[in-house]
């Protein structure tokens, strides 16, 4: 979607580097999520922030650490990558308001593989 | 907690059959409930969503989604399917106020055959 954007789209890593990913949008939405997907579980929630420096966790969100400094940019990092982080990342934003949830739209998704 | 079932992993259809996939969800609230596409290499697409009203809602595609309270469902249907329907396809379930996260389901793979 073109006003999401992932970099890099694709990523070999060793294991015990950190490692950011970025997420950047165009939308000046107020929501930004980090999903990881993998084979036989779907989408899981990462972290996810509500605004600017405002950041939560989610149910996997154990090695990784997250920044928004700017509304358009929310930072993924992996302190220590390890070979169970290798997996296909999303960021998603949304503009949901009070009383109002109009789903995500999703990035193209980074491919993030730890040797 | 909310959670979201989609109890077929694999589905395969004739071209031109029609399409039912399943989706039920547990949440203790009205819930807004989505159905997402997602081609080999891509990112996911929104297909339909429903907030509430008529619980028959229509989405993209040609596709549509029948919201069962009774039955906790929100299954996928299309009348016709096309080889480009082939695709991963997740349903999700959030919170209607304020911020939501969404939670989404396994996923059903959809292989269409000649």
């Amino acid at each position: 979607d073109a006003g999401i954007t992932q970099s890099p789209r694709h990523k070999v890593t060793e294991t015990g580097t950190p490692v950011t990913l970025r997420c950047h949008q165009t939308e000046n939405h107020r929501y930004m999520y980090w999903y990881r997907q993998d084979p036989g579980h779907g989408l899981r929630l990462i972290h996810y922030s509500y605004g600017v420096k405002d950041t939560d966790k989610g149910e996997v969100s154990d090695g990784y650490s997250v920044s928004r400094s700017k509304t358009e940019d929310f930072l993924l990092t992996l302190e220590s990558a390890t070979s169970s982080q290798t997996s296909v990342y999303f960021c998603a934003i949304t503009g949901a308001g009070q009383g109002h949830n109009y789903g995500y739209t999703f990035g193209s998704g980074t491919r993030l593989t730890v040797v | 907690a909310q959670s979201v079932t989609q109890p077929d992993i694999h589905i395969t259809v004739s071209e031109g059959a029609s399409l039912e996939l399943r989706c039920n969800y547990s949440y203790g609230a009205t819930p807004y409930l989505f159905w997402y596409v997602q081609s080999p290499g891509q990112g996911l697409q929104l297909l339909l969503k429903y907030f509430s009203g008529d619980t028959l809602v229509q989405g993209i595609k040609g596709f549509e989604a029948e919201f069962k309270r009774s039955q906790s469902s929100f299954n996928l249907r299309k009348p016709s399917v096309h080889w480009s329907d082939a695709a991963e396809y997740f349903c999700a379930v959030g919170a209607g106020s304020g911020y939501s996260t969404l939670t989404f389901g396994k996923g059903t793979m959809l292989l269409v055959s000649p």
